[in-house]
């Protein structure tokens, strides 16, 4: 079985701080991960994924994501949240004997100016 | 590409009413997923296809609800007949083959909210 989990329902930071959102996955293989960005009325929006190689991960915005094996993690990160990072994110998996991917609840990011 | 497209963006219905939602995935794409989002149960997996055959509709809620895919750019989701707590956004997303490796991820359209009143 494949599930992720996202301890926190809303995150919230300053504008021009370090932002964090967590995410804890289990698998029985090696994972696929991924993340999601929905914006008000949007749909999900992919902002980066980890398949192989560098356990860091830059995607689209500004935002990169490590993945951590033995801590089974792969947490959001941003050096300096703008405003307009606020939105709903979502960290998703994939263990790779699946087709399908399992998604987390979803963690709300407010960034205040 | 323009993308999965969902139409329509907004439905109001009345209650009792047949809703038909649609679905065009990106062409090329061998899965197609139905979402449902809401408040209290968030982002829920309700059927998926690949190249056109349902695979788990292990997510539909209930027998009103019901989804095809003709083929391999149309996919629709009905519910007969709609009651208020079917009011949701509903998204379609598609996706390749996992076996096609490192391009994996899902595609997700813009969604349709809808509202039974």
């Amino acid at each position: 079985a494949q599930s992720v989990a996202q301890p926190e329902d809303q995150v919230n930071v300053a504008e021009g701080n370090p932002l964090t959102v967590k995410c804890t996955y289990s698998v029985s293989g090696n994972p696929y991960l991924f993340w999601y960005v929905q914006y008000p009325n949007r749909g999900l929006q992919f902002l980066l994924k980890y398949i192989t190689g560098d356990n860091l991960v830059k995607g689209s915005y500004g935002f990169e994501a490590e993945f951590n094996k033995s801590q089974t993690s792969f947490h959001l990160k941003k050096p300096s949240a703008l405003v307009s990072d606020s939105a709903l994110y979502f960290c998703a998996v994939r263990d790779r004997g699946y087709s399908t991917l399992t998604f987390g609840k979803g963690t709300m990011l407010l960034v205040s100016p | 590409d323009a993308g999965v497209i969902q139409s329509p963006r907004h439905e109001v219905t009345e209650m009792g009413q047949e809703v038909t939602l649609r679905c065009k995935p990106i062409s090329g794409h061998d899965y197609l997923f139905w979402y449902r989002q809401t408040m209290m149960r968030g982002l829920e997996l309700l059927i998926y296809f690949n190249n056109n055959v349902p695979i788990d509709d292990s997510g539909m809620p209930e027998d009103r609800f019901s989804a095809k895919m003709p083929n391999a750019s149309f996919s629709t989701l009905k519910i007969q007949p709609s009651e208020p707590r079917d009011s949701a956004v509903y998204f379609c997303a598609s996706s390749l083959s996992p076996r096609q490796g490192p391009n994996y991820g899902y595609t997700f359209g813009s969604g349709t909210r809808l509202t039974v009143v």
